[in-house]
């Protein structure tokens, strides 16, 4: 059972559609980290939410953390292909900073 | 340059082989961390240093695994006599310490055993 849980696994929309995607625990966490990977490469960091209620924005990107720090969402507003990729939530497990990942989901956005 | 750098890029050997993989971080950070990757699946913790030394370990899956760190930056991610299971991305991070530092990834290796 992972620690953080991703849904949808798997999004497959048309361009200019919007999407979102979440990420669930039972366990609290002091942040959680939101990355993007494309293939062949590692995943690249795109923001980081610390309170509780916090929202975050990124051009079309909207992040959000739940009030109670167990969950948080991603919401992308009028996808382009550009924003094809897996993405990932992470959250740090201990002061060692090492992080538990979701299982990622993985975003296709059709021209 | 100046991110975390991996290599090799892809290795492909038989089973029962050793292969080390090597981390270059990015220069003055002290923390780095080893995870691996499934197909297509989150990222799973394999070992974090601080400098030198590492404090936790716990993710390694077998004593076929070990890691060093020399000289507070390269370091090395050793698996000796491979299984087919252990084919994966494996990805090395670096940060500038603990908390909530952000974690720099290189690209990883690709690493498939026949």
């Amino acid at each position: 059972t992972q620690l953080l849980e991703q849904s949808p696994q798997f999004l497959s929309i048309q361009e200019g559609e919007n999407l979102t995607v979440y990420c669930n625990s039972s366990s609290v966490f002091s942040s959680l980290q939101w990355y993007r990977q494309e293939p062949g490469e590692g995943p690249v960091l795109l923001v980081t939410v610390v309170t509780g209620g916090e929202v975050k924005k990124l051009k079309r990107l909207t992040f959000q953390f739940g009030d109670a720090r167990k969950d948080s969402s991603l919401h992308i507003t009028a996808a382009q292909p550009g924003d094809t990729g897996l993405y990932l939530c992470a959250g740090p497990r201990d002061a060692g900073n090492k992080l538990t990942f979701g299982g990622g989901t993985r975003v296709l956005v059709k021209p | 340059g100046a991110g975390v750098s991996q290599s090799p890029s892809n290795k492909v050997t038989e089973k029962g082989k050793d292969v080390e993989l090597r981390c270059d971080p990015i220069s003055g950070h002290t923390a780095l961390y080893w995870y691996r990757q499934s197909l297509g699946q989150g990222l799973e913790f394999l070992i974090y240093f601080q400098g030198n030394s590492a404090p936790d370990k716990s993710g390694l899956p077998s004593d076929r695994f070990s890691a060093e760190r020399t000289g507070g930056s390269v370091s090395t991610l050793t698996i000796q006599r491979t299984q087919q299971e252990d084919s994966a991305v494996y990805l090395c991070a670096s940060s500038s310490g603990q908390g909530s530092q952000p974690q720099h990834f290189g690209d990883g290796t690709r690493l498939s055993i026949l």
